[in-house]
């Protein structure tokens, strides 16, 4: 069956380090989101994607920074972890626009 | 101003009640709405959509657009204590430099209480 899948589930890194949160789907889909949830907060758009080396800055993108060079995959990077960016991120794709979004099972980072 | 908004929480309702969940959005050239139900731990999941003006049934649920007033509502019929879970509204941007982007509210947490 076709899915979206994030690695890791769960991630514990020190101030300062660079992170790396893949998003790997195989529906074929052209738009993909990263998003962060934080208590209060709902769902809050980091970047998004509608295809191959197309991003977007969505509204709380700083310190954050994805790349698109294929289909499937948008990895997200935190260029240097703060303790701000302790969060559950959560991956997403549709289709196009219009579409339902699929949401992967969520990345736990917490950074101590 | 936020671009979507969802009603404070938390809302308690007994079970068998009607409960009603509502949405406001800045943008007028959104041009599709969705809820989302999302459980403790989980992922959020799509209940269901609407694109035009009035009202759309599935089920339980009814989701009610009001593009004039920039408003968004979904009403659970019947609820049940398994219904208890935070709903998300998301608005699908279609203008400008926010097309595409995909927006979603604070949420709101229900407890459908036996």
């Amino acid at each position: 069956d076709a899915e979206i899948t994030q690695s890791p589930r769960h991630k514990i890194t020190e101030t300062g380090r660079q992170v790396t949160l893949a998003c790997h789907q195989t529906w074929n889909h052209n738009n993909m989101f990263w998003y962060r949830q934080d208590l209060g907060h709902g769902l809050r758009l980091i970047h998004y994607s509608y295809g191959v080396h197309d991003t977007n800055k969505g509204e709380v993108s700083d310190g954050y920074s994805v790349s698109r060079s294929n289909t499937e995959d948008l990895p997200l990077t935190l260029e240097s972890a703060a303790s701000s960016q302790t969060s559950v991120y959560f991956c997403a794709s549709r289709i196009g626009s219009n579409t339902e979004a699929f949401f992967g099972q969520g990345t736990r980072l917490t950074v101590v | 101003q936020k671009e979507v908004e969802q009603n404070s929480g938390p809302l308690s309702v007994p079970e068998g009640a009607i409960a009603s969940l509502n949405c406001t959005y800045s943008d007028r050239g959104s041009q599709s709405f969705f809820w989302y139900r999302q459980y403790s731990g989980k992922s959020p999941e799509l209940i269901m959509f609407i694109y035009s003006n009035g009202d759309k049934e599935d089920g339980r649920f009814t989701a009610q657009l009001n593009k004039a007033s920039q408003y968004v509502s979904l009403l659970i019929r019947d609820s049940q204590p398994s219904d208890s879970a935070t709903y998300l509204c998301a608005v699908h941007n279609a203008g400008g430099t926010s097309y595409g982007k995909l927006t979603f509210g604070q949420g709101t947490i229900l407890t459908v209480h036996p």
